[in-house]
Protein backbone atom coordinates (compact mmCIF):
# COMPACT_ATOMS: atom_id res chain seq x y z
CA UNK A 1 0.00 0.00 0.00
CA UNK A 2 0.79 3.98 -0.35
CA UNK A 3 2.85 5.16 2.25
CA UNK A 4 4.76 8.25 3.29
CA UNK A 5 8.50 8.43 5.37
CA UNK A 6 10.30 11.23 6.26
CA UNK A 7 12.95 11.99 9.02
CA UNK A 8 12.18 11.69 12.14
CA UNK A 9 13.20 14.69 14.82
CA UNK A 10 13.37 16.62 16.18
CA UNK A 11 15.49 18.60 14.11
CA UNK A 12 16.95 21.65 16.28
CA UNK A 13 18.51 24.36 14.23
CA UNK A 14 20.06 27.81 15.16
CA UNK A 15 17.93 31.07 14.06
CA UNK A 16 18.69 32.28 10.09
CA UNK A 17 19.95 28.26 9.35
CA UNK A 18 19.02 26.61 6.38
CA UNK A 19 16.35 23.80 6.67
CA UNK A 20 15.87 20.63 5.20
CA UNK A 21 13.27 17.94 5.66
CA UNK A 22 13.65 14.74 3.76
CA UNK A 23 9.96 13.19 3.16
CA UNK A 24 10.17 9.80 0.82
CA UNK A 25 7.04 8.09 -0.82
CA UNK A 26 5.62 4.70 -2.10
CA UNK A 27 2.50 5.12 -4.50
CA UNK A 28 1.17 3.75 -7.25
CA UNK A 29 0.50 5.90 -10.01
CA UNK A 30 0.78 9.51 -10.01
CA UNK A 31 0.01 10.85 -6.17
CA UNK A 32 -0.48 14.74 -5.15
CA UNK A 33 2.17 15.53 -2.22
CA UNK A 34 1.78 17.77 0.34
CA UNK A 35 3.51 19.62 3.26
CA UNK A 36 1.04 20.51 6.65
CA UNK A 37 2.55 22.11 9.24
CA UNK A 38 1.22 22.13 13.13
CA UNK A 39 2.14 25.08 15.02
CA UNK A 40 2.23 24.37 18.83
CA UNK A 41 -1.94 24.29 20.26
CA UNK A 42 -2.94 24.66 16.61
CA UNK A 43 -4.47 22.51 14.33
CA UNK A 44 -2.87 21.25 10.94
CA UNK A 45 -2.85 23.91 7.89
CA UNK A 46 -1.56 23.25 4.34
CA UNK A 47 1.12 24.60 3.71
CA UNK A 48 2.40 23.42 0.05
CA UNK A 49 1.37 21.33 -2.52
CA UNK A 50 2.27 19.42 -5.58
CA UNK A 51 0.49 17.73 -8.29
CA UNK A 52 2.63 16.63 -10.30
CA UNK A 53 6.33 15.59 -11.42
CA UNK A 54 8.77 18.65 -11.23
CA UNK A 55 5.76 20.79 -9.89
CA UNK A 56 7.40 22.82 -7.50
CA UNK A 57 5.08 23.85 -4.11
CA UNK A 58 5.90 27.27 -2.13
CA UNK A 59 4.73 28.97 0.74
CA UNK A 60 6.26 31.52 3.50
CA UNK A 61 9.59 30.61 2.49
CA UNK A 62 9.28 26.60 1.97
CA UNK A 63 10.14 24.97 -0.89
CA UNK A 64 9.23 21.35 -2.11
CA UNK A 65 9.73 20.07 -5.50
CA UNK A 66 7.91 16.68 -6.28
CA UNK A 67 10.69 14.40 -7.87
CA UNK A 68 9.61 11.22 -9.49
CA UNK A 69 12.79 10.00 -9.81
CA UNK A 70 13.72 9.56 -6.59
CA UNK A 71 9.72 9.56 -5.31
CA UNK A 72 10.53 12.28 -2.47
CA UNK A 73 9.58 16.07 -1.99
CA UNK A 74 11.78 17.01 1.02
CA UNK A 75 11.08 20.66 2.71
CA UNK A 76 13.52 23.55 1.98
CA UNK A 77 14.16 26.84 3.64
CA UNK A 78 16.78 29.20 3.31
CA UNK A 79 16.30 31.13 6.59
CA UNK A 80 14.62 29.85 9.26
CA UNK A 81 12.76 31.72 11.89
CA UNK A 82 11.73 30.93 15.47
CA UNK A 83 8.12 31.19 14.47
CA UNK A 84 9.11 28.59 12.46
CA UNK A 85 8.91 25.81 15.13
CA UNK A 86 6.06 23.33 14.54
CA UNK A 87 5.85 19.63 13.40
CA UNK A 88 5.72 19.40 9.90
CA UNK A 89 3.82 16.62 7.92
CA UNK A 90 4.69 15.13 4.52
CA UNK A 91 1.13 13.11 3.18
CA UNK A 92 0.00 11.98 -0.12
CA UNK A 93 -3.07 11.73 -1.93
CA UNK A 94 -5.00 9.55 -4.56
CA UNK A 95 -7.68 10.10 -6.87
CA UNK A 96 -8.44 6.37 -6.88
CA UNK A 97 -8.34 6.56 -2.96
CA UNK A 98 -10.81 9.18 -2.94
CA UNK A 99 -7.66 11.50 -2.23
CA UNK A 100 -7.63 9.97 1.41
CA UNK A 101 -3.87 12.00 3.05
CA UNK A 102 -1.55 9.10 3.62
CA UNK A 103 0.65 10.86 6.28
CA UNK A 104 4.45 10.62 7.37
CA UNK A 105 5.30 10.53 11.35
CA UNK A 106 5.68 14.34 11.62
CA UNK A 107 8.87 15.94 12.32
CA UNK A 108 9.15 18.36 14.68
CA UNK A 109 11.49 21.82 14.34
CA UNK A 110 13.11 24.01 16.90
CA UNK A 111 14.48 26.92 16.48
CA UNK A 112 17.00 28.43 19.07
CA UNK A 113 16.84 32.17 18.29
CA UNK B 1 -15.33 32.70 5.50
CA UNK B 2 -15.63 29.76 8.00
CA UNK B 3 -13.57 27.46 8.88
CA UNK B 4 -13.97 23.73 9.75
CA UNK B 5 -15.45 23.58 13.13
CA UNK B 6 -15.58 20.54 15.90
CA UNK B 7 -17.21 20.77 18.87
CA UNK B 8 -16.65 19.99 21.57
CA UNK B 9 -12.91 20.89 21.87
CA UNK B 10 -12.03 18.60 24.80
CA UNK B 11 -14.25 15.54 26.17
CA UNK B 12 -12.95 13.29 29.17
CA UNK B 13 -15.37 10.51 29.51
CA UNK B 14 -15.18 7.35 31.83
CA UNK B 15 -14.56 3.47 29.60
CA UNK B 16 -17.34 2.27 28.85
CA UNK B 17 -19.19 5.38 27.93
CA UNK B 18 -20.70 6.43 24.22
CA UNK B 19 -19.15 9.83 22.68
CA UNK B 20 -20.33 11.82 20.01
CA UNK B 21 -18.16 14.08 18.14
CA UNK B 22 -19.25 17.05 16.08
CA UNK B 23 -18.09 18.60 12.73
CA UNK B 24 -19.22 21.42 10.85
CA UNK B 25 -17.37 21.62 7.49
CA UNK B 26 -16.68 23.96 5.28
CA UNK B 27 -19.90 25.68 3.32
CA UNK B 28 -19.83 24.02 -0.30
CA UNK B 29 -17.31 21.37 0.70
CA UNK B 30 -18.75 17.91 -0.62
CA UNK B 31 -16.43 15.71 0.98
CA UNK B 32 -15.45 15.20 4.55
CA UNK B 33 -12.90 12.95 6.29
CA UNK B 34 -12.28 11.59 9.69
CA UNK B 35 -8.75 10.99 11.07
CA UNK B 36 -6.84 10.76 14.13
CA UNK B 37 -4.09 11.37 15.77
CA UNK B 38 -2.68 9.65 18.76
CA UNK B 39 1.14 9.21 20.05
CA UNK B 40 1.00 5.91 19.37
CA UNK B 41 0.09 5.86 15.51
CA UNK B 42 0.54 9.04 13.99
CA UNK B 43 -2.25 10.30 11.96
CA UNK B 44 -4.79 8.02 10.30
CA UNK B 45 -7.15 8.16 8.16
CA UNK B 46 -10.95 6.66 9.22
CA UNK B 47 -13.95 7.27 7.22
CA UNK B 48 -14.70 9.93 3.98
CA UNK B 49 -17.94 11.45 2.72
CA UNK B 50 -18.90 12.64 -0.16
CA UNK B 51 -22.12 13.74 0.44
CA UNK B 52 -24.23 12.02 2.66
CA UNK B 53 -22.68 8.52 1.98
CA UNK B 54 -19.53 6.96 2.69
CA UNK B 55 -17.78 5.23 0.18
CA UNK B 56 -14.74 4.65 2.72
CA UNK B 57 -15.21 3.25 6.15
CA UNK B 58 -11.74 1.36 5.93
CA UNK B 59 -9.95 3.28 8.23
CA UNK B 60 -12.54 2.70 11.45
CA UNK B 61 -10.69 0.64 13.77
CA UNK B 62 -14.25 -1.73 15.14
CA UNK B 63 -17.45 -1.58 15.14
CA UNK B 64 -17.92 0.42 17.75
CA UNK B 65 -16.83 2.89 15.63
CA UNK B 66 -19.59 4.90 13.19
CA UNK B 67 -20.45 8.50 11.86
CA UNK B 68 -22.82 10.06 9.65
CA UNK B 69 -23.31 12.98 7.66
CA UNK B 70 -26.89 14.65 7.76
CA UNK B 71 -27.68 17.31 4.83
CA UNK B 72 -24.45 17.37 2.73
CA UNK B 73 -22.94 18.82 5.68
CA UNK B 74 -22.77 18.28 9.36
CA UNK B 75 -21.20 15.14 10.26
CA UNK B 76 -21.14 12.96 13.81
CA UNK B 77 -18.42 10.35 14.94
CA UNK B 78 -19.61 8.08 17.36
CA UNK B 79 -17.63 5.95 19.63
CA UNK B 80 -19.56 3.54 21.48
CA UNK B 81 -18.19 1.16 24.87
CA UNK B 82 -15.13 3.81 24.92
CA UNK B 83 -11.97 1.97 25.39
CA UNK B 84 -8.70 3.67 26.76
CA UNK B 85 -6.92 2.95 23.44
CA UNK B 86 -9.67 5.40 22.05
CA UNK B 87 -8.14 8.37 23.68
CA UNK B 88 -6.47 10.88 20.72
CA UNK B 89 -7.30 13.89 18.87
CA UNK B 90 -10.05 13.52 16.49
CA UNK B 91 -9.72 15.34 13.42
CA UNK B 92 -12.02 16.52 11.04
CA UNK B 93 -11.32 17.75 7.16
CA UNK B 94 -13.42 19.07 4.44
CA UNK B 95 -12.98 19.29 0.27
CA UNK B 96 -14.64 20.41 -2.46
CA UNK B 97 -12.84 17.72 -4.57
CA UNK B 98 -13.97 19.48 -8.17
CA UNK B 99 -11.31 19.95 -10.30
CA UNK B 100 -7.71 20.37 -9.40
CA UNK B 101 -9.62 22.06 -6.13
CA UNK B 102 -9.18 19.23 -3.18
CA UNK B 103 -6.73 19.77 -0.98
CA UNK B 104 -8.21 19.33 2.74
CA UNK B 105 -8.72 21.98 4.95
CA UNK B 106 -9.09 20.49 8.76
CA UNK B 107 -10.91 21.40 12.35
CA UNK B 108 -8.96 21.99 15.36
CA UNK B 109 -9.82 18.93 16.70
CA UNK B 110 -11.38 17.07 19.32
CA UNK B 111 -9.21 15.98 22.05
CA UNK B 112 -10.86 12.67 23.32
CA UNK B 113 -9.75 10.93 27.12
CA UNK B 114 -11.08 7.95 28.49
CA UNK B 115 -10.29 7.17 32.33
Amino acid sequence: GDSVTQMEGPVTLSEEAFLTINCTYTATGYPSLFWYVQYPGEGLQLLLKATKADDKGSNKGFEATYRKETTSFHLEKGSVQVSDSAVYFCALSRRDSNYQLIWGAGTKLIIKP
Amino acid sequence: GAGVSQSPSNKVTEKGKDVELRCDPISGHTALYWYRQSLGQGLEFLIYFQGNSAPDKSGLPSDRFSAERTGGSVSTLTIQRTQQEDSAVYLCASSLNQGLSYEQYFGPGTRLTVT
